[in-house]
């Protein structure tokens, strides 16, 4: 059973910046989520995409959105970055229906405005 | 609005030594509660969730965590710690309707004195 996998595992961009983050779901799983953790912080939701769809949104800018493809497989787009973006990005995916709140976390992705 | 305090910012502990890590919430209805583990540069692991009936619930590394109602609060207990525990722990709450959403607090960071 692979886990979820997330690239690139750091980057660094220049503020108003537009950066791509990626997210292979655990096999099976057919709802993946993202969340903002910023240093010293716990984790915040952005939001969660099931079966390609929104299906959940935080309290963060439209200039953070997502895509769910067929394959369940996700991608985190941030445009017109700020300097407050740097932060761990987590991705999760889960299968509701098996108990709820099955997440299984990515290790992240390390983002710094400069 | 789903809110989670995590009093105690930073523990020190000797291995060996019992631990106690404090968990309230603020929550409408009856929650779900989770009790998650950040090592350093690592995603996030589940160590225990309570969803209903037995209010003492084991999880993985030997932890078990306690609800208790009157008090709002979910603390998370281990009778004796190793070095490896040593990371961030943060808890988080979970609601019934919509997304698996999960609300994080600010974690605690635990060290291990040898």
């Amino acid at each position: 059973e692979t886990g979820v996998t997330q690239s690139p595992t750091h980057l660094i961009k220049t503020r108003g910046q537009q950066v791509t983050l990626r997210c292979s779901s655990q096999s099976g799983h057919n709802t993946v989520s993202w969340y903002q953790q910023a240093l010293g912080q716990g984790p915040q939701f952005i939001f969660q995409y099931y079966r390609e769809e929104e299906n959940g949104r935080g309290n963060f800018p439209p200039r953070f959105s997502g895509l769910q493809f067929p394959n369940y497989s996700s991608e985190l787009n941030v445009n017109a970055l700020e300097l407050d973006d740097s932060a761990l990005y987590l991705c999760a995916s889960s299968q509701p229906g098996q108990g709820g709140y099955g997440y299984t976390f990515g290790s992240g992705t390390r983002l710094t405005v400069v | 609005a789903q809110s989670v305090t995590q009093p105690d910012i930073h523990i020190t502990v000797s291995e060996g030594a019992s631990l106690e890590l404090r968990c309230n919430y603020s929550y409408g209805a009856t929650p779900y509660l989770f009790w998650y583990v950040q090592s350093p540069g690592q995603g996030l692991q589940l160590l225990l969730k309570y969803f209903s009936g037995d209010t003492l619930v084991q999880g993985i590394k030997g932890f078990e965590a306690e609800f208790k109602r009157s008090q709002s609060s979910f603390n998370l207990r281990k009778p004796s710690v190793h070095w490896s525990d040593a990371a961030e722990y943060f808890c988080a709450v979970g609601g019934l309707q919509g997304a698996q959403k999960l609300v994080f607090g600010q974690g605690t960071r635990l060290t291990i004195n040898p």
